[in-house]
């Protein structure tokens, strides 16, 4: 099966920064690439589908980009209600295996 | 407006069964695949099984494979996760989640979730 691996696993950074998270696969996934975002004690949320389309209702300082075995999910500013643990999740075929999350925090 | 609402779980024994339901509504749940999910307590999240609008094959995690069983009854707009042979391995919150695509057998991102059930496995 293919693994999803993100790094890092935990980043801390500024309002206004811009952060980069970062999401392989061990093998190809064409752009079968989605990220969420769940905030503390609440239910996962869809940001990005097709590896860089943004979800319906996403502030547009959310990016994704990468096709193949690399993706990357952009914050062009960071902002205090973004702070949350991130996935990545493959889709292209059974399992839809996520990656192991990335915790964005506020320093 | 969506709505994705589980419920069955709760506290069983190691080895023991639990059924889950999850009532859909406002959307075409049998033109919708359907997924759970899974979180353990702090940790991430983890796929468990898939079932087509069409239910022509499932899918399932190799985690639960052989002891779980996905199902749906489109005439009550539910979805089923049948859980057996219980270990506490499989305590978690466990959410539906419905696939983006309609009338797609393959599976696609996940765009509305429940809220979860818990389920604990524990002696």
């Amino acid at each position: 099966d293919i693994q999803m691996t993100q790094s890092p696993s935990s980043l801390s950074a500024s309002v206004g920064d811009r952060v980069t998270i970062t999401c392989r696969a061990s093998q190809g996934i064409s752009n079968y690439l989605a990220w969420y975002q769940q905030k503390p004690g609440k239910v996962p949320k869809l940001l990005i589908y097709a590896a860089s389309t943004l979800q319906s209702g996403v502030p547009s300082r959310f990016s994704g980009s990468g096709s193949g075995t690399d993706f990357t999910l952009t914050i062009s500013s960071l902002q205090p209600e973004d702070v949350a643990t991130y996935y990545c999740q493959k889709y292209n075929s059974a399992p839809f295996t996520f990656g192991q999350g990335t915790k964005l925090e506020i320093k | 407006q969506v709505q994705l609402v589980e419920s069955g779980g709760g506290v069983v024994q190691p080895g023991g069964s639990l059924r889950l339901s999850c009532a859909a509504s406002g959307f075409s749940f049998s033109s919708s695949g359907m997924h759970w999910v899974r979180q353990a307590p702090g940790k991430g999240l983890e796929w468990v099984a898939f079932l087509p609008y069409d239910g022509s094959k499932k899918y399932y995690a190799d985690s639960v494979k052989g002891r779980f069983t996905i199902s749906r009854d489109n005439s009550k707009n539910t979805l089923y996760l049948q859980m057996n042979s219980l270990s506490t391995d499989d305590t978690a919150v466990y959410y539906c989640a419905k696939d983006c695509l309609r009338n797609w057998n393959y599976g696609s991102s996940f765009d509305y979730w429940g809220h979860g059930t818990l389920v604990t496995v524990s002696s």
